[in-house]
């Protein structure tokens, strides 16, 4: 079974550029997880999915900030502009449901903002 | 919210040593998990332990959900557990959200 697949693995962007990552969750999971990884601020959520419908976006930074789910099967997490602050590691995980699941994660993309 | 503190936060085996990784929480949880971030960057599911023990294979984890803790014992080490592990937990007042601890840094030397 396919795992949760993100792309890209790697971007590298200069500032003010906007970047788009992408997410296919777990076939079956209803629920979708976007998480940054720093060496500051350790895991922390910025927002989730539950039935295609954000449930809580309260750890997103700022404005600059989007995520979407526009079907099952598909979501991303846009950064429009970009800062060099932006630069960390994105995991998207999926669950069967919003609580109380295991959650399963992706690769993560590696972003670096120049 | 809830407070998810790991210990110890370094910790260098010798293959073929036992050790215990904890996890304290402050609050009642619904869901605790347990993952491996290996030295490529994956996550990998250990544990999916809101109560009880588990085991699989030379790992194994109990939580206390009444006393709230948690423990991850790793048996015989190997170079391949290598990497951070952390403890991840829900409370029924943070639902559907995970807070992460800081993670156990574990090196195991040859």
């Amino acid at each position: 079974d396919a795992g949760v697949i993100q792309s890209p693995r790697h971007e590298v962007t200069e500032m003010g550029q906007e970047v788009t990552l992408r997410c296919k969750p777990i076939s079956g999971h209803n629920s979708l997880f976007w998480y940054r990884q720093t060496m500051m601020r350790g895991l922390e959520l910025l927002i989730y999915f539950n039935n295609n419908v954000p449930i809580d976006d309260s750890g997103m930074p700022e404005d600059r900030f989007s995520a979407k789910m526009p079907n099952a099967s598909f979501s991303t997490l846009k950064i429009q502009p970009s800062e060099p602050r932006d630069s960390a590691v994105y995991f998207c995980a999926s669950s069967l449901n919003q609580a109380g699941y295991e959650q399963y994660f992706g690769p993560g993309t590696r972003l670096t903002v120049t | 919210g809830i407070q998810v503190e790991q210990s110890p936060p370094d910790l260098i085996l010798q293959e073929g040593a036992n050790s215990t990784l904890r996890c304290n929480f402050s609050d009642s949880v619904n869901n605790l998990q347990w993952f491996h971030q290996n030295p490529w960057g994956q996550l990998i599911n250990l544990f999916y332990i809101p109560s009880g023990t588990k085991q699989n294979g030379r790992l194994s984890a109990t939580t206390v959900a009444t006393e709230r803790y948690s423990l991850l014992y790793i048996s015989s080490s190997q170079t391949t557990d290598s990497g951070v592990y952390f403890c991840a937990v829900e409370t029924t007042d943070s639902w559907g959200k995970f807070q992460f601890g800081a993670g156990t840094q574990v090196v195991v030397t040859p």
